[in-house]
């Protein structure tokens, strides 16, 4: 049974760019959340999805954003990037409530 | 601000001694608690989720839960060198398995000496 697959797994960006990570679930699984994740931070965490559906999100400014298709992958977007934004970024997918499984994660690094 | 609170560490125990893991939260309305294991450059894995006051056993782990002192524990039977890792308690608005945001808390370092 495939995982939770996220890509890229590293990613480098200047300030001011934009990126977007993407995350395929569980096959089977309708939910994925984003969080991420900082050495002072902690997780943290962004929004969830469902059905193509926002459910809840997070307290992020409006840079953050994403998205669910029809097949239950996800994006998440950040434009004009700040070096706080340097994290790793967790998709997890679930099948009930927050029994997780965590893909991964992309390491995205702002210089 | 809802916030889930646990002491960093590290917690060092020996081989073979029982560790015992402790998280407070402040939501009074926090319904599901989940213990989350994280090894150092991977990501975090379930180990086990309780909804109900009292205790909950999974081989050599047991969660505990006092909502009445807002606290969450997980104790590991006989630790392992392969144990160590850093633990991450998460607690949930919902009882019924459909709220799927967990707020976390920042975890603690769990060291096994050989």
């Amino acid at each position: 049974k495939a995982g939770v697959t996220q890509t890229p797994r590293y990613l480098i960006k200047t300030r001011g760019q934009q990126v977007t990570l993407s995350c395929s679930p569980i096959s089977g699984h309708r939910s994925v959340s984003w969080y991420q994740q900082t050495p002072g931070q902690g997780l943290q965490f962004l929004f969830e999805y469902f059905s193509e559906t926002q459910r809840n999100k997070g307290n992020f400014p409006g840079r953050f954003s994403g998205r669910q298709f029809s097949n239950s992958r996800s994006e998440m977007n950040v434009s004009t990037l700040e070096l706080g934004d340097s994290a790793l970024y967790l998709c997890a997918s679930s099948l009930m409530g927050g029994s997780y499984t965590f893909g991964s994660g992309t390491r995205l690094t702002i210089v | 601000q809802k916030e889930v609170e646990q002491n960093s560490g590290p917690l060092s125990v020996p081989e073979g001694a029982i560790a015992s893991l402790n998280c407070t939260y402040s939501d009074r309305g926090s319904q599901s608690f989940f213990w989350y294991r994280q090894y150092s450059g991977k990501s975090p894995e379930l180990i086990m989720f309780i909804y109900s006051n009292g205790d909950k056993e999974d081989g050599r782990f047991t969660a505990q839960l006092n909502k009445a002192s807002q606290y969450v524990s997980l104790l590991i039977r006989d630790s392992q060198p392969s144990d160590s890792a850093t633990y991450l308690c998460a607690v949930s608005e919902d009882s019924g398995g459909s709220n799927y945001k967990l707020t976390f808390g920042k975890g603690t370092l769990l060291t096994v000496n050989p």
